[in-house]
């Protein structure tokens, strides 16, 4: 089975570029999540969905950031305009269950740079 | 604002030593699980934990959920230069509607 699918794997950009982050989550899976890892914070939570709809966006660091779902086998992270603070590790996850606390299946993550 | 401390943060070993990662909250959680996280991928699950006092063993590994569900340890038998990594653990809320709770997890180095 396909596991948690994210592209692209490597982002380089220089600061005020819009980057987007795209996902394909686990068939099945009705909640996905969206994590930010550096080595200062560590994983953080940055947005979760449940069937579609967002639930928890309180991770979410600032208007230059946005996540959306489409559908359930789609979302992406956007930033505008991204800045060198933003360069960390994205990962997002899927799970199976009402609830956001279901073990969760991550993708191997995108590392985005910005300049 | 539930939290989980996770020690030590660095564990740099020989291969063939034994050693105990500690995961600790001043509240309660519904269960815990572990994950691993090797360079370059993400988190993989090993194990989730339920029951106060509960034990589960995975190979070399051995994990206990405290018996007021509060902590968690890990620990690791004979350790390889295969579990390098990091171990990162996340707690269930109780509280409806949250997500996993992740510490910031302990990274462990196994040198052959």
């Amino acid at each position: 089975d396909a596991g948690v699918i994210q592209s692209p794997r490597h982002e380089v950009t220089e600061m005020g570029q819009e980057v987007t982050l795209r996902c394909k989550p686990i068939s099945g899976h009705n909640s996905l999540f969206w994590y930010r890892q550096t080595m200062m914070r560590g994983l953080e939570l940055l947005i979760y969905f449940n069937n579609n709809v967002p639930i928890d966006d309180s991770g979410m660091p600032e208007d230059r950031f946005s996540a959306k779902m489409p559908n359930a086998s789609f979302s992406t992270l956007k930033i505008q305009p991204s800045e060198p603070r933003d360069s960390a590790v994205y990962f997002c996850a899927s799970s199976f269950g009402q609830m956001g606390n279901q073990p969760q299946h991550f993708g191997d993550g995108t590392r985005l740079s910005i300049l | 604002t539930q939290l989980l401390e996770q020690s030590p943060q660095f564990l740099s070993i020989q291969e063939g030593e034994n050693l105990t990662v500690y995961c600790n909250s001043s509240s309660v959680f519904s269960s815990l699980q572990w994950y691993r996280q090797e360079p370059g991928e993400g988190p993989v699950l090993l194990v989730t934990v339920v029951t106060g006092g509960e034990v589960k063993k995975l190979k070399r590994l051995t994990f206990q959920f405290g018996d007021a569900r509060k902590d968690s340890s890990l620990h690791i038998t004979a350790a390889q230069p295969g579990d390098t990594g990091l171990y990162l653990c996340a707690g269930e809320s109780n509280q409806a509607g949250t997500a996993l709770i992740f510490g910031k997890g302990t990274t462990l180095s196994v040198s052959s």
